[in-house]
């Protein structure tokens, strides 16, 4: 089945430091999404992003499909944006499930 | 619009208890699923469902059933508590059609069994 890696595992920066967290994934897919997990363990759906370029405030991504690749690009860091960021892609030819990663855990220290 | 829907937020249960979990969405989406995340990891496909009347297993399906009678409703049900049942469960529903398949998920269920 794909496999879905996630890049650093963990990362400590300071506030108003910038970050970018990399997927990596095995096989080709329509549906990649970047999700974040605050402290409290809710699930916020950040980007729906199978290709291309998409930016929400501080926050972009790209998605280059055919690298097989996604990035997450955090600006200005807040500690608000500490937790664990995880992508989840759903292979072209699967019964819709969402495979995730193992998750970036983002610390951002005041 | 509420979105997806989840109760109970906590609960303990006792091996071999049984009990019902509940999802709803207000989206008229026709996909549901339900997932497990346990500590450190990525969340896994229990069970999912395409439509009213139509469901199929995940990824770890073992130990839990579900059922689908409407559109709005998902409720995961489990059989017989067992320690390893302890974790997080969220439930998400998506449209299928337009292609995007983009999910979104409930505030999840914190489960603990001793």
């Amino acid at each position: 089945g794909i496999q879905v890696e996630q890049s650093p595992p963990d990362l400590i920066l300071q506030e108003g430091a910038n970050s970018t967290l990399r997927c990596n994934f095995s096989d080709s897919v329509n549906n990649l999404q970047w999700f974040h997990q605050n402290p409290w363990g809710q699930l916020i759906n950040l980007f729906y992003i199978p290709s291309g370029t998409k930016q929400n405030g501080r926050l972009s991504a790209t998605t280059v499909a055919t690298e097989r690749y996604s990035l997450l690009y955090i600006s200005s860091s807040q500690t608000t944006d500490s937790g664990v960021y995880f992508c989840a892609v759903k292979p072209m030819d699967s019964n819709y499930q969402l495979i995730w990663g193992a998750g970036t855990k983002l610390i951002i220290k005041p | 619009n509420a979105g997806v829907t989840q109760t109970p937020k906590f609960q303990v249960l006792k091996t071999g208890q049984s009990m019902t979990l509940q999802c709803a969405q207000d989206m008229n989406h026709e996909y549901m699923s339900w997932y497990r995340q346990d500590p450190g990891m990525g969340l896994r496909l229990i069970h999912y469902s395409v439509g009213a009347g139509i469901t199929d297993q995940g990824e770890v399906p073992n130990g839990y059933n579900v059922s689908r009678s409407t559109t709005e409703d998902f409720p995961l049900r489990l059989l017989s508590a067992a320690p390893s049942q302890t974790s997080v469960y969220f439930c998400a529903s998506s449209r299928l059609a337009g292609g995007t398949y983009e999910q979104y998920f409930g505030p999840g269920t914190r489960l603990t069994v001793t």
